[in-house]
């Protein structure tokens, strides 16, 4: 039981490049969520998704993109990187129940560096 | 909105009590929640308040006042390994879809 995976660890872009960061969680969760974290700043929900082939916007959604097609993966996409861009990124999923709190599972994060 | 805000740091020494206090905003309430954070680690969930008062796991503790839009952590019997930033965070409904986070506290335990 792997738990939430991210794929890859670290990536070095230089401005305009594109690419996709992967993840994917094993515990048959409902919701999933891209979070950025920069220093002092604590953790800002970028997109997140309430069900396979469902995505929503979250507090910081510019410049990225995401996709749930398949309910264990969720995908972030950076179209045109900017330096701004720079941080770590982490993949969250939780199961959906409406009795109880719902405790966010977090994967290892990615650590991206924009040149 | 959501806005919660927390202490930047926190210094406290090893075997020793902590208090990591939260105090939020909240457009609706579904209680509050913690997280801790080594460095270069992920966040793991720590304790949730729903209803006023205290909840106890092991050495953690977490309290909440609904009247006052306030809680707090408590960190018992402090120890090196406890060294690692705390964030309190707040459903945006009963279903739990999105957390807000606060900026977190970073706890430094000294000998």
């Amino acid at each position: 039981n792997a738990g939430v995976t991210q794929t890859p660890k670290f990536r070095v872009l230089k401005t305009g490049q594109s690419m996709t960061l992967l993840c994917a969680q094993d515990m048959n969760h409902e919701y999933m969520y891209w979070y950025r974290q920069d220093p002092g700043m604590g953790l800002r929900l970028i997109h997140y998704s309430v069900g396979e082939g469902t995505t929503a916007k979250g507090e910081v959604p510019d410049g990225y993109n995401v996709s749930r097609l398949k309910k264990q993966n969720f995908l972030l996409g950076l179209e045109s990187a900017a330096p701004s861009q720079t941080s770590v990124y982490f993949c969250a999923s939780s199961a959906r129940r409406w009795t109880t709190y719902n405790e966010q599972f977090f994967g290892p994060g990615t650590r991206l560096t924009v040149l | 909105g959501q806005s919660l805000e927390q202490p930047s740091e926190v210094t406290a020494v090893e075997g020793a009590i902590v208090q990591i206090n939260c105090t939020y905003q909240t457009s609706g309430f579904y209680g509050l929640s913690w997280y801790q954070q080594h460095d270069g680690g992920a966040p793991t969930f720590l304790s949730y308040n729903a209803l006023d008062g205290l909840e106890e796991t092991g050495r953690f503790s977490s309290f909440l006042s609904r009247s006052d839009s306030y809680g707090y952590l408590l960190l018992q019997e402090l120890q090196m390994k406890d060294s690692a930033s705390y964030f309190c965070a707040v459903p945006s409904n009963f279903g739990n879809e999105k957390l807000t986070f606060g900026t977190g506290t970073r706890l430094t335990i000294i000998p």
